[in-house]
């Protein structure tokens, strides 16, 4: 079953406004990452955050956890074309489970030039 | 260059085959993992491994099959057991006791 629910699943926007993507998860977490995917290619890392965290940064990017809500957010800022891709988020849910990831449905960014 | 390869990138099945899917990596990792990606889907779990010689269902392991001989080498054989075997295949890999996995380009599979 997919841990992970992401909304919305597809955005359309044009270069230099943000995006922001959610994703809900159901059971408690060690840790909760986003992918990017582009099109029929595999998975590049961009962000973690763990349980203990509220809000981490990385270039353009801004990821925020509420463990109260069991959700995240991911905000792109200033978008370029070149953020044309599918964004996917993945929890650990650590414990027994520890490195094994549950990804959610993703949501499909488009970004026009 | 430092890495996961996928081979091939693109296989074709007949009826009642089993075919082997390879995924090495060059990282020095010790866990692996594959992948099953279906169109607009995110990613479900098939096998992962944490150390050679040893491996672990996933969610949706039936008709695959996995071995770990070497620590770079986790190839994946689609059975004829699975009987809807068409999607995009990920290896990944990553550090044992750290979070971050490492993916492969894939393999994509059809049925003729």
């Amino acid at each position: 079953s997919q841990q992970g629910e992401e909304d919305p699943q597809a955005l359309s926007i044009q270069e230099g406004e943000n995006a922001t993507m959610n994703c809900s998860y159901k059971t408690s977490i060690n840790n909760l990452q986003w992918y990017r995917q582009n099109s029929g290619r595999g998975l590049v890392h961009l962000i973690l955050i763990r349980s203990n965290e509220r809000e981490k940064h990385s270039g353009r990017l801004r990821v925020t956890l509420d463990t109260s809500k069991k959700s995240s957010s991911l905000l792109i800022t200033a978008s370029r074309a070149a953020d044309t891709a599918s964004y996917f988020c993945a929890t650990d849910a650590g414990g027994t489970s520890y490195g094994k990831l549950t990804f959610g449905q993703g949501t499909i960014l488009t970004v026009h030039p | 260059d430092g890495g996961i390869t996928q081979s091939p990138k693109y296989l074709f099945r007949k009826e009642g085959q089993n075919v082997t899917l390879s995924c090495e990596q060059n990282l020095n990792h010790d866990a692996m993992y594959w992948y099953r990606q279906d169109p607009g889907q995110g990613l479900r779990l098939i096998y992962y491994s944490q150390i050679v010689n040893d491996f672990q269902k996933g969610d949706i392991a039936e008709g695959y099959s996995v071995s770990r001989e070497k620590k770079e080498s986790f190839p994946l054989t689609v059975t004829s057991a699975q009987k809807n075997p068409t999607a995009f295949y990920l290896c990944a890999s990553s550090i044992l006791g750290r979070d971050i996995q490492y993916f492969g380009a894939g393999t994509r599979l059809s049925v003729l």
